[in-house]
C-alpha cells in the first residue's frame, strides 16, 4: 500500500512569491492533516480535514495560508505571499475514519515532507 | 510553557545500554499519547501508543501517568539502529490534532 506522498520535496522561493504544496493521503483515509516544523522548534499542527471539510484550522498562522481538499482526496496548501518566517518543513499526515474502540484507526501516517526555503 | 516538554538531549549511550526518556504534558484534556521516531531529514513514524496500564513492544516499554501528567519510554539493549529523535506526542480528541514535543535525540555508539 502506498504511503502519504508530498510534492515537491524541496522548494526555494523568494519572499513575496507564491508556493503550492500538495499532499496525497493514503487511499481511503478520510482524515488529512497539515503540520509544520520551523527550524529549532517542535512540529506544530496547522489544520485537519475530514474528507473535504475543514474540521480544525486553529493552527493556521494567518490568512496568507490557504488549504483545500476538493473532492476529499488530495490536498493543497498555498502560501501567498511567502515570508521569510514561512521557511520550514511542511508535513502532511492521514488517518482512516475513526472506528469506535479501535485505537489503531487513530494512527496518523506522515508523508516525507516538503522543505520550503523562503529567501 | 510548551504543552509537551521533553529533554532535547542528546543522549549518547553505548550499544546494549538501557536508556529512558521522559516527557511531561500540561493540558489534562489530552486523551491519547504516542511516541514517534524521526530519523534525520525523514518523516515521523509511530513507534508505539502509550497507555496508563503500560505497554511493551520488544525492547521498548512505554508508560503513562495521568496523575503526574508524565510519559516515559524505556529502550533496553540499545542498538545502533535506535539512533534517532524520539518525539513525545499528545492527542486531544481521537482522530484530532497531535501536539508534539521538541524531541529527544538519541545516539547509540559502538
Amino acid at each position: 500500500e502506498a504511503g502519504v506522498t508530498q510534492f515537491p520535496s524541496h522548494s526555494v522561493i523568494e519572499k513575496g512569491q507564491t508556493v503550492t504544496l500538495r499532499c496525497d493521503p493514503i487511499s481511503g483515509h478520510d482524515n488529512l492533516y497539515w503540520y509544520r516544523r520551523v527550524m529549532g522548534k517542535e512540529i506544530k499542527f496547522l489544520l485537519h480535514f475530514v474528507k473535504e471539510s475543514k474540521q480544525d484550522e486553529s493552527g493556521m498562522p494567518n490568512n496568507r495560508f490557504l488549504a483545500e481538499r476538493t473532492g476529499g482526496t488530495y490536498s493543497t496548501l498555498k502560501v501567498q505571499p511567502a515570508e521569510l518566517e514561512d521557511s520550514g518543513v511542511y508535513f502532511c499526515a492521514s488517518s482512516q475514519r475513526r472506528l469506535a474502540g479501535v485505537a489503531s484507526t487513530d494512527t496518523q501516517y506522515f508523508g516525507p515532507g516538503t522543505r520550503l526555503t523562503v529567501l | 510553557r510548551k504543552e509537551v516538554e521533553q529533554d532535547p538531549g542528546p543522549f549518547n549511550v553505548p550499544e546494549g545500554a538501557t536508556v529512558a526518556f521522559n516527557c511531561t504534558y500540561s493540558n489534562s484534556a489530552s486523551q491519547s499519547f504516542f511516541w514517534y521516531r524521526q530519523d534525520c531529514r525523514k518523516e515521523p513514524k509511530l513507534l508505539m501508543s502509550v497507555y496508563s496500564s503500560g505497554n511493551e513492544d520488544g525492547r521498548f516499554t512505554a508508560q503513562l501517568n495521568r496523575a503526574s501528567q508524565y510519559i516515559s519510554l524505556l529502550i533496553r539493549d540499545s542498538k545502533l539502529s535506535d539512533s534517532a529523535t524520539y518525539l513525545c506526542v499528545g492527542g486531544y480528541n481521537q482522530g484530532g490534532k497531535l501536539i508534539f514535543g521538541q524531541g529527544t535525540e538519541l545516539s547509540v555508539k559502538p
